[in-house]
């Protein structure tokens, strides 16, 4: 069964750096979402992506996020600068064209100390 | 807008016992909901989903839902609980509309399932 996947399943950055979280979302898939869950937490969304474009984005992906499909298989989230308060689980969905369910992956846990 | 609430953040059962988790809803739009679960240090696994059609969804592993437009509820059940039910649970809302490239998911705070012997 296809599924996306997300690498790597744990990052743990210094304060100030740059990261980026990877996601091979579904094949045939044509929409693809950025979560992240806080400790504790709900998962809240981030970034939704649609044509090489972003279609909606929350208010927590400010200026220091970004994000990119630089081929036909991957997708990317960036954070530029982290922050202490960037420490969350990051979850990458796909969904297809037509149907309302989002296929999540494993998810990334990124720890900024 | 959207919103859900879980209205129970724990909920404990025995095992062989039914399971209800409680969801309501809010959204500005006809609404899509689904039901995750998220196990120990694994991903969000879609249990079901209710976009249009039967207003009782059955998922997999036992668990059904029912959608009840009049009372914005969405909530959860299955007949007899196992020990490998014990998980957390989001009950999310979507819009309906398949919009282009939108269709966010908006997550309730969660409702942590145990099932005790």
């Amino acid at each position: 069964e296809p599924e996306v996947t997300q690498t790597p399943s744990h990052q743990v950055t210094q304060m100030g750096q740059e990261v980026i979280l990877r996601c091979v979302p579904i094949s045939n898939h044509l929409y693809f979402y950025w979560y992240r869950q806080i400790l504790g937490q709900k998962v809240e969304f981030l970034v939704s992506f649609y044509n090489n474009e972003i279609s909606e984005k929350s208010e927590i992906f400010d200026d220091q996020f970004s994000v990119e499909r630089p081929d036909g298989s991957n997708f990317t989230l960036k954070i530029r600068s982290t922050k202490l308060e960037d420490s969350a689980m990051y979850f990458c969905a796909s969904r297809e064209q037509g149907s309302h369910e989002q296929y999540f992956g494993p998810g990334t846990r990124l720890t900024v100390t | 807008a959207q919103s859900v609430t879980q209205l129970d953040s724990h909920v404990s059962v025995s095992e062989g016992t039914p399971v209800l988790l409680r969801c309501n809803y809010s959204s500005s739009y006809s609404p899509s909901l689904f039901w995750y679960v998220q196990h120990p240090n694994k991903g969000l696994q879609l249990l079901l989903k209710y976009t249009s059609a039967a207003t009782l969804v059955k998922g997999i592993n036992g668990f059904e839902a029912e959608f009840k437009k009049s009372e914005t509820s969405f909530h959860l059940t299955k007949p007899s609980a196992h020990m490998s039910d014990a998980a957390e649970y989001f009950c999310v809302v979507s819009d309906r509309r398949l919009t282009g490239g939108g269709n966010k998911l908006t997550f309730g705070t969660g409702t942590q399932l145990k099932v005790e012997l």
